[in-house]
């Protein structure tokens, strides 16, 4: 397996530009993640999906932040507009059940950096 | 202007010493605890897992200790190598949900 795939791998765009990252989890993972990395606030957990459906996106910081998962195989999250404040790695990250152990347990992609100047 | 974020714990270690990173966690709820190993420009990357039923889990040059009355968790290192150096977080996962709670990280720099 590939493991969990994003892209872009980096976006520079300028600010009130829609942004759009894309990410590709684990076949067979059925819960999916979208993280948020800064050097202010560390790793924050924006969404989680289970089986597609958003299960919790009480990270979500407002409404310029949207995420979908059409698929089993995909998932988007948007920002519209960018503004400078969400510079910052996104990362999306797949799981199976919380309850199997070891590396099936959370597995993160390399990460989209996003700078919105 | 001053700038302001985390302040991420540091350790430096020799090569060849053994290494040990700690970690608080807030919830007595949480079952399942992991660590994670994040090189820089990488994402997070699975090191070892333990559940709250045990106190001592090894896998390869790498031992996590908890110990659930002080609520702590540490990993140890041994014979750290140049390629350990990264940023390791713990994460702790309540038995009441999926939901990964991850701690602030440690930098870890090995000294060749």
């Amino acid at each position: 397996d590939a493991g969990v795939i994003q892209s872009p791998r980096h976006e520079v765009t300028e600010m009130g530009q829609e942004v759009t990252l894309r990410c590709k989890p684990i076949s067979g993972h059925d819960y999916l993640f979208w993280y948020r990395q800064t050097m202010m606030r560390g790793l924050e957990l924006l969404i989680y999906f289970n089986n597609n459906v958003p299960i919790d996106d009480s990270g979500m910081p407002e409404d310029r932040f949207s995420a979908k998962m059409p698929n089993a195989s995909f998932s988007t999250l948007k920002i519209q507009p960018s503004e400078p404040r969400d510079s910052a790695v996104y990362f999306c990250a797949s799981s199976s059940p919380y309850l199997a152990s070891g590396a099936n347990v959370l597995t993160f992609g390399a990460g989209s950096r996003l700078t919105v100047l | 202007g001053e700038s302001v974020g985390l302040h991420l714990p540091t350790l430096s270690v020799q090569e060849g010493d053994n290494s040990i990173i700690n970690c608080a966690y807030s919830n007595s709820a949480s079952d399942y605890f992991i660590w994670y190993k994040q090189e820089s420009g990488k994402g997070p990357q699975f090191i070892i897992d333990i559940r709250s039923n045990m106190d001592k889990r090894q896998g390869q040059r790498v031992t996590v200790l908890l110990n659930k009355t002080v609520k702590h968790l540490s990993l140890q290192i041994a014979a750290t190598q140049p390629g350990d150096s990264a940023v390791y977080f713990c994460a702790e996962i309540p038995n009441t949900g999926n939901q990964f709670y991850f701690g602030t990280g440690t930098s870890l720099t090995v000294i060749p």
